[in-house]
């Protein structure tokens, strides 16, 4: 059982935007300002797309996007294209040199 | 730009020692900005954090609890490369292994292109 809840799918046709919500608690997510968020695609290694909540690396479109609310983050992507068909995963630190990960999200482009 | 390739045995028995290396190109294994982490990823488990090293006048190692006993991160400064060791692996150490740069607080910008680990005799 991961340490963060994520949807297990989301959804949406081309265009449109979709968010995927990753629930933690005050001792990780809450906590600190330290919630990243992978793409992952089938037989690939993870691809940073958010880090320290909202900030992008250099290379990822602004289409996505990051936010935190209490102790659930947000990732939305706006503008779906098809490419961004893949499985999404939160990550937070936790202290004490302890990251917890979600569980993913399928996200599916109709 | 950085690229991390991994090397090592995809098949390991249980009881023994699984063994991975991790090469870094276009960054340096002792730069004072850097870290140096396994992950691991299975279906029962997810992604899991294992273990990091890192360079700030010395060397630190940092190690996941559920991993503690058990794991050994190496670096070889002279072939700029790091390197896993896991003792004492069991079925559910079977997993897909990544070796990656970054912190925990700020992500992992660059992956390794993942081995795929089973643990059976």
């Amino acid at each position: 059982q991961s340490a963060l809840t994520q949807p297990p799918s989301a959804s949406g046709s081309p265009g449109q935007s979709v968010t995927i919500s990753c629930t933690g608690t005050s001792s990780d997510v809450g906590g600190y300002n330290s919630v990243s968020w992978y793409q992952q695609h089938p037989g690939k290694a993870p691809k940073l797309m958010i880090y320290e909540v909202s900030k992008r690396p250099s290379g990822v479109p602004d289409r996505f996007s990051g936010s935190k609310s209490g102790n659930t983050a947000s990732l939305t992507v706006s503008g779906l294209q098809a490419e961004d068909e893949a499985d999404y995963y939160c990550s937070s630190y936790a202290g004490n040199n302890n990251l917890v990960f979600g569980g993913g999200s399928k996200l599916t482009v109709l | 730009q950085v690229q991390l390739q991994q090397s090592g045995p995809g098949l390991v028995k249980p009881s023994q020692t699984l063994s991975l290396t991790c090469a870094i190109s276009g960054d340096s294994a002792s730069s004072n900005s850097a870290a140096w982490n396994w992950i691991r990823q299975s279906p029962s488990r997810g992604l899991e954090w294992l273990g990091r090293t890192y360079y700030r006048s010395k060397w630190y190692n940092d190690y996941a609890v559920s991993v503690k006993s058990r794991i050994t991160i190496k670096t070889d400064t002279s072939k700029n490369q790091f390197s896993l060791q896991l003792n004492s692996v069991t079925p559910e150490d079977t997993a897909v292994y990544y070796c990656a740069r970054g912190w925990l607080q700020s992500g992992f910008d660059f992956w390794g292109q993942g081995t795929m680990v089973t643990v059976s005799s």
